[in-house]
């Protein structure tokens, strides 16, 4: 069955950087586009960026661009988040989600906390 | 940007209640539109894409309609397990924008 796994979270200082992965398995990743989503403790959902199947198109949020950037690697079933210049704001569950531009697939999460 | 804007925030209904939740876009999405539910703790699970698609899996009882900018989602007869946030989102460009939720509670 379809998987998406998380990793990488954690505590962070402002300032700071963190990746995060996610592992895909269960369907043809490759074929199709990935997201970030976040929801900050006790929020609504944020999509934060998209990459396209093939690496060649990739789109974010105001409230992240130019801090954070998405890749992919199909050869491995992974999609990555590179996040810079980390702010309290951004503190969220991360979730890695796909395969339209709605999300059929979500993985469980994994908690980024900016905190001093 | 495209605001997404839901109604009502909050509701609470009891088993058996037929359920509307409204989703209003701040320019024509042309169906672009998904329904999310979720349960604390967990990821959302899709419900409906392209406005009234039903995803795979998802009980008839929910069902999407709408055009433009309005669009609703009703559950027909409100079962324990549906009790949830529910979230839209369009993806008729980005920034792709979520509402802001409506949080189904047990009367």
């Amino acid at each position: 069955q379809v998987q998406l796994v998380e990793s990488g979270g954690g505590l962070v200082k402002p300032g700071g950087s963190l990746r995060l992965s996610c592992a895909a398995s269960g369907f043809t990743f490759s074929d199709y586009y990935m997201s970030w989503i976040r929801q900050a403790p006790g929020k609504g959902l944020e999509w934060v960026s998209y990459i396209s199947s093939s690496n060649n198109y990739t789109s974010y949020a105001d409230s992240v661009k130019g801090r954070f950037t998405i890749s992919r690697d199909n050869a491995k079933n992974s999609l990555y988040l590179q996040m810079n210049s980390l702010r309290a704001e951004d503190t969220a569950v991360y979730y890695c989600a796909g395969k339209n531009d709605y999300f059929d697939y979500w993985g469980q999460g994994t908690l980024v906390t900016v905190s001093s | 940007d495209i605001q997404m804007t839901q109604s009502p925030s909050s509701l609470s209904a009891s088993v058996g209640d037929r359920v509307t939740i409204t989703c209003r876009a701040s320019q024509g999405i042309s169906n672009s539109l998904a329904w999310y539910q979720q349960k604390p703790g967990k990821a959302p699970k899709l419900l409906l894409y392209a406005a009234s698609r039903l995803e795979s899996g998802v009980p008839s009882r929910f069902s999407g309609s709408g055009s433009g900018t309005d669009y609703t989602l009703t559950i027909s007869s409100l079962q324990p397990e549906d009790f949830a946030t529910y979230y839209c989102q369009h993806y008729y460009s980005t920034p792709w924008t979520f509402g802001q939720g409506t949080k189904v509670e047990i009367k």
